[in-house]
């Protein structure tokens, strides 16, 4: 059963930088699978910010590609987040999930539980 | 970007009763079209992808169907724990969007 945990500061500055990691466990992070955040602001919907594959190959969001950096560390099977120039609208519950599937047959079937990360000074 | 709409956005329902919900693309997706069912503080759950086919473990109530622009989710018999907000999400672009949801609540 694979499993993933968000992990990172609950509370950033405006103009600061959001880091986000998520741990993988019960499965290989260099399986045949995208890896994705997807984050929700509260009380509103659910928005993809960008995927990975193990390689180091990344697809982000049009919105926030200038401000997104997605990585990868197969060492410690895991995949992180960086934000930057966040402003409160960045202020969400961030969700990583393992993105199953081959060419555009794919959806999310992992979640992690997430974390919720406000900005505010 | 696809974008994705969703009706009703929400519905009041009782036990028992046939929910459809409904979801459109802005172009023709094929059937790479997922259903997610969300409860409040939890995390979205994977119900239906491509469009009609049942996720693991999901019970067989749910049922996904159509293609291109058009796409349905009924629950035949709504329980108890259905109530929750349902996203679909359209993976036929790698610019993954989802639609802005359906809350389903107890009449």
């Amino acid at each position: 059963q694979v499993q993933l945990q968000e992990s990172g500061p609950g509370l950033v500055k405006p103009s600061g930088t959001l880091s986000l990691t998520c741990a993988v466990s019960g499965g290989s992070i260099s399986s045949s699978n995208w890896w994705s955040w997807v984050r929700q602001p509260p009380g509103k919907g659910l928005e993809w910010i960008g995927e990975i594959y193990h390689s180091g190959s990344t697809n982000y969001n049009p919105s926030l590609k200038s401000r997104v950096t997605i990585s990868v560390d197969k060492s410690k099977n895991q995949f992180s987040l960086k934000l930057s120039s966040v402003t409160a609208a960045d202020t969400a519950v961030y969700y990583c999930a393992r993105d199953h599937g081959y060419n555009q047959k794919r959806s999310f079937d992992y979640w992690g539980q997430g974390t919720l990360v406000t900005v505010s000074s | 970007d696809i974008q994705m709409t969703q009706s009703p956005s929400s519905l009041s329902a009782s036990v028992g009763d046939r929910v459809t919900i409904t979801c459109r693309a802005s172009q023709s997706i094929s059937s790479y079209l997922n259903w997610y069912q969300q409860k409040p503080g939890k995390a979205p759950k994977l119900l239906i992808y491509a469009a009609s086919s049942l996720q693991s473990g999901v019970p067989s109530r749910f049922s996904g169907s159509g293609s291109g622009t058009d796409f349905t989710l009924t629950i035949s018999s709504l329980q108890p724990e259905d109530f929750a907000t349902y996203y679909c999400q359209q993976s036929y672009s790698t610019q993954f969007t989802f639609g802005p949801g359906t809350k389903v609540d107890i009449k």
